[in-house]
């Protein structure tokens, strides 16, 4: 059975710090990794992630994969109040017939003014 | 276009009663998905249909659940009879194609079961 794990479950920083949030993952026929951030409503799309090594950025956000160790980490710099969301990373896997996305539960981010 | 369209946002209902859960997924997607959350499970993939047909449903939890996808722009997910533990955030998503792995995902419906 696929597995993806969260941590920290939960974290609680200061505008303008940095975070670090993990994600590992066990997955038979890995083909993708992606991040969402969840705010109120429903998730929204972050990063897609194939390939070790290579750094996906977008603005204060940026993500890495790792498949030898099988674990991603998705950092955010100079953090600010609308970065308050769950962050949810998920598996995909390869082969034919698609299963969907397995989803970790999710590292709930509050960030403080 | 206004993306994935889910109803009733909210719903709240007794023990015994029938639940259905709407979904119109993007124009053009030929994948839709229904997802539960709740705290303790996280996002749990109950269903997924692939041209209005069913692909996997290996994780509807119990012949409770029931979902259907008569054409391209319509699907339901009822729940006969409902229990209290069957409250949770019903998702709907829906994407070109099921291996790009991004998933558009609706609002939700929040229900819960008293």
């Amino acid at each position: 059975e696929d597995k993806v794990v969260q941590s920290p479950l939960s974290l609680v920083v200061h505008e303008g710090d940095t975070v670090t949030l993990n994600c590992s993952y066990e997955v038979t026929n890995f083909r993708s990794l992606l991040w969402y951030k969840q705010e109120k409503k429903a998730p929204t799309f972050l990063f897609m992630l194939t390939s070790s090594g290579i750094e996906k950025k977008s603005g204060r956000l940026s993500s890495i994969l790792d498949k030898k160790e099988l674990f991603s980490i998705l950092n955010i710099t100079a953090t600010q109040t609308g970065d308050s969301a769950i962050y949810l990373c998920a598996v995909e896997r390869s082969g034919g017939g698609a299963d969907g996305l397995t989803f970790g539960k999710g590292t709930h981010l509050i960030i403080q003014p | 276009d206004a993306g994935v369209i889910q109803s009733p946002r909210h719903e709240v209902t007794e023990m015994g009663q029938e639940v259905t859960l709407r979904c119109k997924p993007i124009s053009g997607h030929d994948y839709l998905f229904w997802y539960r959350q709740t705290m303790m499970r996280g996002l749990e993939l109950l269903i997924y249909f692939n041209n209005n047909v069913p692909i996997d449903d290996s994780g509807m939890p119990e012949d409770r659940f029931s979902a259907k996808m008569p054409n391209a722009s319509f699907s339901t997910l009822k729940i006969q009879p409902s229990e209290p533990r069957d409250s949770a955030v019903y998702f709907c998503a829906s994407s070109w194609t099921a291996n790009t792995g991004e998933l558009f995902f609706g609002e939700g419906s929040r229900l819960t079961v008293l």
